[in-house]
Parts: C-alpha cells; sequence; structure tokens
C-alpha cells in the first residue's frame, strides 16, 4: 500500500534561516506529489503540486519543492524563512493509473522565531 | 466568492449516536471529498463524490456513507459512533473528477464522541 513519511514532526528555525522538510512515499509507479500548508487558524491550502517535467517545482511565498525519482523523495524548500511560515506543512501523494486517492503524510509542525 | 463552508463548526456526541455533517463546495465546483484528521495525523480520504456518486473511498467501514445532491452540496454521515471517530472532518471542493484539479478545502468540522 501507498504511504507517505515525513521525517520531521516539529522543526524550529529561526528567521532567515534555511528549509528543508524531507517527505518520502512508497510507491514504484507514476505518481503526483503535493505540498499543502495550514496556517494558524486557517484552511489547508496547495502550497505546490508535481505532475511531470521539470522536477524542480516553484510554489508560493518562495517555496520550491524536488522531485527525486530515484530517492522517492519531494522534499520542500525555502532558502530563508519567515516568522510568516509558522504553520503544519503537509505532503501528499495519489498513484496515476490506479485508484488516484490521494495519500497525506503525519504533517510538520514549523515554528519560527522572531 | 465564497470558499469551502462546512457545517456545524463542532459537535459533540456520544457513542452509539449518528452524526451528520454538511459541506457546501466552492462556487463552479462539483467534486466534493471528504476527509478525516485524527489529531496529530494527517488527513485521511474517506470517499469523493461526482455528478451525485461516489466515485473513490478510502479504507473506512460502511459507517461512514455519504450523499452529495444536485447543487453540488454533500453530507457525510457516520452511524453508530466510536471514541475513536473523534476528529476534525475536512471537505474539500474541486472541478470535475480529474486528480489534477486543485482541491479547496474549508475549515472543518470538529466532531468530539464521548
Amino acid at each position: 500500500a501507498q504511504s507517505v513519511s515525513q521525517h520531521n514532526h516539529h522543526v524550529i528555525l529561526s528567521e532567515a534561516a534555511s528549509l528543508e522538510l524531507g517527505c518520502n512515499y512508497s510507491y514504484g509507479g507514476t505518481v503526483n506529489l503535493f505540498w499543502y500548508v495550514q496556517y494558524p487558524g486557517q484552511h489547508l491550502q496547495l502550497l505546490l503540486k508535481y505532475f511531470s517535467g521539470d522536477p524542480l517545482v516553484k510554489g508560493i511565498k518562495g517555496f520550491e519543492a524536488e522531485f527525486i525519482k530515484s530517492k522517492f523523495s519531494f522534499n520542500l524548500r525555502k532558502p530563508s524563512v519567515q516568522w510568516s511560515d509558522t504553520a503544519e506543512y503537509f505532503c501528499a501523494v495519489n498513484a496515476r493509473n490506479r485508484d488516484d486517492k490521494i495519500i497525506f503524510g503525519k504533517g510538520t509542525r514549523l515554528h519560527i522565531l522572531p | 466568492d465564497a470558499g469551502v463552508t462546512q457545517s456545524p463548526t463542532h459537535l459533540i456526541k456520544t457513542r452509539g449516536q449518528q452524526v451528520t455533517l454538511r459541506c457546501s463546495p466552492k462556487s463552479g465546483h462539483d467534486t466534493v471529498s471528504w476527509y478525516q484528521q485524527a489529531l496529530g495525523q494527517g488527513p485521511q480520504f474517506i470517499f469523493q463524490y461526482y455528478e451525485e456518486e461516489e466515485r473513490q473511498r478510502g479504507n473506512f467501514p460502511d459507517r461512514f456513507s455519504g450523499h452529495q445532491f444536485p447543487n453540488y452540496s454533500s453530507e457525510l454521515n457516520v452511524n453508530a459512533l466510536l471514541l475513536g471517530d473523534s476528529a476534525l472532518y475536512l471537505c474539500a471542493s474541486s472541478k470535475g473528477d480529474n486528480p489534477y484539479n486543485e482541491q479547496f478545502f474549508g475549515p472543518g468540522t470538529r466532531l468530539t464522541v464521548l
């Protein structure tokens, strides 16, 4: 069965630090990949997605993610975080040509110190 | 433009009872998906409705059922509530049943089962 693993459950960084949140999935076929973000008191919203093409995907608010097929990974990055990036981040995967159900990771709580 | 709305916001029930949660999709959207998010976990896919039919289903028992109305709004029903059904229930809408289309999430309904 498909699964998504987010290695860091809670990350604390200072403003201007660089960020990388890990995401690995288990499925050998073709996948669609997503990162969602939930800011405090707000709805879950899409940060970026990868379906095909350039494995380096740019999202909103300066975030990017790189799909590395050989490593089954889709890590989220931001070169310089801001206090407003404090949120919970979810990686999600759905397997194409299978059943298309989206599977979410358990999430990573990111806390940025001002 | 109203986003996805859900009602009620909070709900407290006792074991064995039945509950109905409601969702109105974002304007222009015709597909509704339901998710269960337990504390400290990522959202888990329950099922998806499109054209008033259940199109996909996650690994949830038959106690979980749903409905979609001609105006695309949807209900999630849970029978014979268990303590373990306590969670945040999220509704997401999208246009068409194509998994490539972005899902927009509502604020959720917090269900507590005593």
